[in-house]
């Protein structure tokens, strides 16, 4: 069965550095999304992603994130100066024909 | 603005007892997903729900859509051991389709 990955699995940085996130979706799919979850809270959304567009975006995803597809299989999400409450697990989902997400394993973000 | 509410937030059940977990929200829903995250893993897709009042099955586990699309259920019979983990309800916004809300969670508990 088709997955989602994600890379890395867990990544440590200092306040203030950039950080990106890597997804691979599931190949045929296009459209997805990024959320995050801060330790036992709920999931919450980041962005959506269409055709190579933002097609919405939370109050949460302001100037300091930006998502891209830059070669037509990885999905990144970029951090530009994280900040202590960036820390939280972050999660790419690849969205299917029937609107069902598929989510990947997600990457830790501790930042210190 | 717009909320998904969820509860109980904790439920712990003897297996063979019933479950069952309540989401509202704020504002009309287009549609609503049902996840499953176990512990330290990601959520996983369960089920959507689109029509008003509609009601679904997957074996033990049934779904319900309330009739004014606000408000969805989640109910197993007969837990078991293999069903603990936290369940999400998410639902797309009407005004805004591509922005997911999701509730809280319930996480469930199934004592042996």
């Amino acid at each position: 069965e088709p997955e989602v990955t994600q890379t890395p699995s867990h990544q440590v940085t200092q306040m203030g550095q950039e950080v990106i996130l890597r997804c691979v979706p599931i190949s045929n799919h296009l459209y997805f999304y990024w959320y995050r979850q801060i330790l036992g809270q709920k999931v919450e959304f980041l962005v959506s992603f269409y055709n190579n567009e933002i097609s919405e975006k939370s109050e949460i995803f302001d100037d300091q994130f930006s998502v891209e597809r830059p070669d037509g299989s990885n999905f990144t999400l970029k951090i530009r100066s994280t900040k202590l409450e960036d820390s939280a697990m972050y999660f790419c989902a690849s969205v299917g024909g029937s609107y069902e997400q598929y989510f990947g394993p997600g990457t830790r973000l501790t930042v210190t | 603005g717009q909320q998904v509410m969820q509860i109980p937030q904790y439920q712990h059940v003897q297996e063979g007892e019933d479950f069952t977990t309540y989401c509202n929200s704020s504002t009309t829903l287009s549609n609503i997903q049902w996840y499953k995250q176990r512990p330290g893993g990601h959520p996983v897709f369960l089920i959507q729900l689109v029509k008003s009042g509609e009601v679904k099955k997957q074996k033990r586990l049934t779904f319900q859509f309330g009739e004014a699309k606000k408000n969805s259920s989640l109910h197993i019979t007969a837990t078991q051991t293999t069903d603990v983990g936290t369940y999400f309800c998410a639902g797309h916004m009407k005004t805004s389709y591509d922005k997911v809300i999701f509730g809280p969670g319930t996480s469930l508990s199934v004592i042996p």
